[in-house]
């Protein structure tokens, strides 16, 4: 029962050009939604999040875009470095459910930003 | 010193060994998670304690064996594994249990022969 989908288990981006990371999920009583970050040989690290009562929540070069009635949530990075080449994966959670203690995962996305 | 620390980071074991794997943070949080990755997969929740309760064990099996003896470390006690449990184990914690963000380690690359 895979909740949060991450269908593209790769990305390959230009530097300096934009890159898109989609995440779909079908749990309707998420309401919170996190992206994450990981190097290889290190645990992923938390990038940004969104309440799903935004659609959208912009952190430096990173943009997250929240569309409820898809059930659809994208990250934007522009301009993107090849320092951002990583594994990103989408994350989710039911903030209203108090015995909810599982944050469900995507399988991650592979971005690769040639220099 | 980095928030969530994970000890060893590397290990292989036979399937009738026994071994331990340490998760200790220094952030002061009340939650502490176990999350298994696996190749191509997501991450998959395994064990949550909750000052120093355990509030969830996702199914399981019993040849992995949490331990919390105090807010700060966990404890993932491993016993007659596998070959299949080979995987990356990652150690996470959060303020409290529920929304909110999550506080990684570098994870324990385990390899059971």
């Amino acid at each position: 029962d895979q909740q949060v989908k991450q269908n593209s288990p790769s990305l390959s981006v230009q530097e300096g050009r934009i890159s898109i990371l989609n995440c779909d999920y079908t749990n309707s009583m998420f309401d919170y939604f996190l992206w994450y970050k990981k190097y290889p040989a290190e645990g992923p690290t938390f990038l940004i999040s969104i309440s799903s009562i935004k659609d959208k929540n912009e952190d430096g070069r990173f943009t997250v875009f929240l569309n409820k009635s898809a059930k659809h949530l994208s990250l934007h990075i522009v301009p993107s470095q090849p320092g951002d080449s990583a594994v990103y994966f989408c994350a989710a959670s039911d903030s209203t459910d108090i015995n909810n203690n599982d944050m469900r995962f995507g399988a991650g996305t592979r971005l690769t930003v040639k220099p | 010193e980095t928030g969530v620390t994970q000890t060893p980071r590397h290990l292989v074991m036979g399937m009738t060994n026994k071994k331990s794997l340490k998760c200790e943070q220094h952030l002061g949080h009340n939650a502490m998670y176990w999350y298994k990755q696996s190749a191509k997969k997501p991450l998959e929740l395994m064990f949550v304690y909750s000052l120093e309760e355990r509030v969830e064990n996702n199914s399981v099996p019993s040849r992995f064996s949490p331990e919390c003896p105090n807010s700060s470390h966990l404890f993932l006690h491993l016993h007659t594994l596998q070959p299949e449990d080979s995987a990356l184990y990652l150690c996470a914690s959060s303020q409290q249990t529920g929304a909110g963000e999550l506080f990684f380690g570098e994870g324990s690359r385990l390899t059971v022969l």
